[in-house]
């Protein structure tokens, strides 16, 4: 049974780039979130989809954007990346219950390094 | 404000010891808690879900939530040197910020387990 699976594992961009991540859910799982884990901080919640709609947003500005296709699969996009930007970049999967508000059990992937010049 | 506390350590604990991890958070209305492990460079992995008041066990891990105190803990009983990581504790909560409910993270604890 496959696990999330993110790519890339890392990844160097410049100030004013845009970047795109990629995910794909454990199987069985519907629900792709997305977070922001900066140094030594615990993950910042970025967005939640849900039947390849955008259902839940943290507090992050529009120039993070998503996306989730039919197969459950997801994409994080950065635009005009900022040197805070840097980052683990985590893709985290959950079945859509009523219990919990949408926030079922999350299973992490191994999560994309973000290094921005 | 922190919505969601913990601190940070490190608790450091002798191997074969209960190791106890606690977190605090913001938000009477929280219906959902979680406790994740996160080794160096590597992505958090669940341990416990718990949604109701008192003890859930799983092996040698008992998380303990008090939602009158809006406390919930993890104990780690028989510490292994393995066991050494950051526990990261886990809310579904109200966010002022955004008006929307979001699972929101400690900062984690980081545990050493000495051989």
């Amino acid at each position: 049974d496959a696990g999330v699976t993110q790519s890339p594992t890392h990844l160097i961009k410049t100030r004013g780039q845009q970047v795109t991540l990629r995910c794909s859910p454990k199987s069985g799982h519907d629900t792709v979130s997305w977070y922001q884990q900066a140094l030594g901080q615990g993950p910042q919640f970025i967005f939640q989809y849900y039947e390849e709609e955008e259902r839940q947003r943290g507090n992050f500005p529009d120039r993070f954007s998503g996306h989730q296709f039919p197969n459950y699969s997801s994409e994080l996009n950065v635009n005009a990346l900022l040197l805070g930007d840097s980052a683990l970049y985590l893709c985290a999967s959950s079945r859509d219950r009523v219990l919990a508000g949408g926030f079922d059990e999350q299973f992490f992937g191994p999560g994309t390094r973000l290094t921005v010049l | 404000q922190k919505e969601v506390e913990q601190n940070s350590g490190p608790l450091s604990v002798p191997e074969g010891a209960i190791a106890s991890l606690n977190c605090t958070y913001s938000d009477r209305g929280s219906q959902s808690f979680f406790w994740y492990r996160q080794y160096s460079g590597k992505s958090p992995e669940l341990i416990m879900s718990i949604y109701s008041n008192g003890d859930k066990e799983d092996g040698r891990f008992t998380a303990q939530l008090n939602k009158a105190s809006q406390y919930v803990s993890l104990l780690i009983r028989d510490s292994q040197p393995s066991d050494s990581a950051t526990y990261l504790c886990a809310v579904n909560m109200f966010s002022e910020d955004t008006g929307r409910r979001a699972l929101t993270f400690g900062s984690g604890t980081r545990l050493q387990v000495q051989p």
